[in-house]
């Protein structure tokens, strides 16, 4: 049974550009968050989706991130026109159901804004 | 406005020993604590927890104590092994119905052999 998988691993984008980030939770698993780690710093709570649904997304910035967890496929971290300040390591955690022990976490992307 | 704080950046002890890593926290709605374990370009990986029902969890070498009235929390880590090297994060949530956790800085704990 795979674990989060989050691709790419590392993601170099030009200032300007749109970075789109991936995460398949595990197998049976219909509840996604995303986590943004700054260098430095803890984890920073973003997203929560389920299945075509955004639940929580009272950490994310109000302009140019977006996500999505489609009913097929992987849950998307959009992000629009990156600045240097978007360089960090992106979580993303998945779990059966709520509660908080069931988050397994992905091994990140870490995007550079160059 | 930090709600969860790991006061010590680094932490170094010597195999054998116990290892001690400690967290505050601000917020009195905090009912549930955890510790991950992270190593460098791997994500966190979940260690052990504790509800605000109890004051001490234990999970073979690992062992979480709350203090509710003081909002601390520490990990005990007995015996400490050269594998625990690793950052050590504390978070929490909260009884708000938020599945987001709040996350502290993290301690890097060495072991040295």
């Amino acid at each position: 049974n795979a674990g989060v998988m989050q691709n790419p691993r590392h993601l170099v984008r030009r200032r300007g550009q749109e970075a789109r980030l991936r995460c398949s939770p595990m197998k049976g698993h219909s509840h996604v968050y995303w986590y943004r780690q700054l260098p430095e710093e803890g984890l920073k709570f973003m997203v929560y989706l389920q299945k075509e649904n955004i639940i929580d997304e009272s950490g994310m910035p109000k302009e140019r991130f977006s996500a999505e967890f489609p009913k097929e496929g992987p849950s998307i971290l959009r992000i629009q026109q990156v600045v240097r300040g978007d360089s960090a390591a992106y979580f993303c955690a998945s779990s059966p159901r709520t509660g908080q022990n069931g988050y397994t976490f992905g091994s990140g992307t870490r995007l550079t804004v160059v | 406005d930090q709600q969860v704080k790991q006061n010590s950046p680094s932490l170094s002890v010597q195999e054998g020993r116990i290892s001690i890593l400690n967290c505050d926290y601000t917020n009195s709605m905090f009912d549930y604590f955890l510790w991950y374990k992270k190593y460098p370009a791997e994500g966190p990986t979940f260690l052990i927890s504790i509800s605000s029902i109890k004051d001490k969890n234990e999970d073979g070498r690992f062992t979480v104590f709350l203090n509710k009235s003081a909002k601390h929390l520490s990990l005990h880590i007995v015996p400490s092994q050269p594998g625990d090297s690793a950052v050590y994060f504390c978070a929490a949530s909260g009884t708000d119905g938020s599945e987001k956790l709040v996350f502290g800085k993290g301690t890097k704990l060495t072991v040295n052999p």
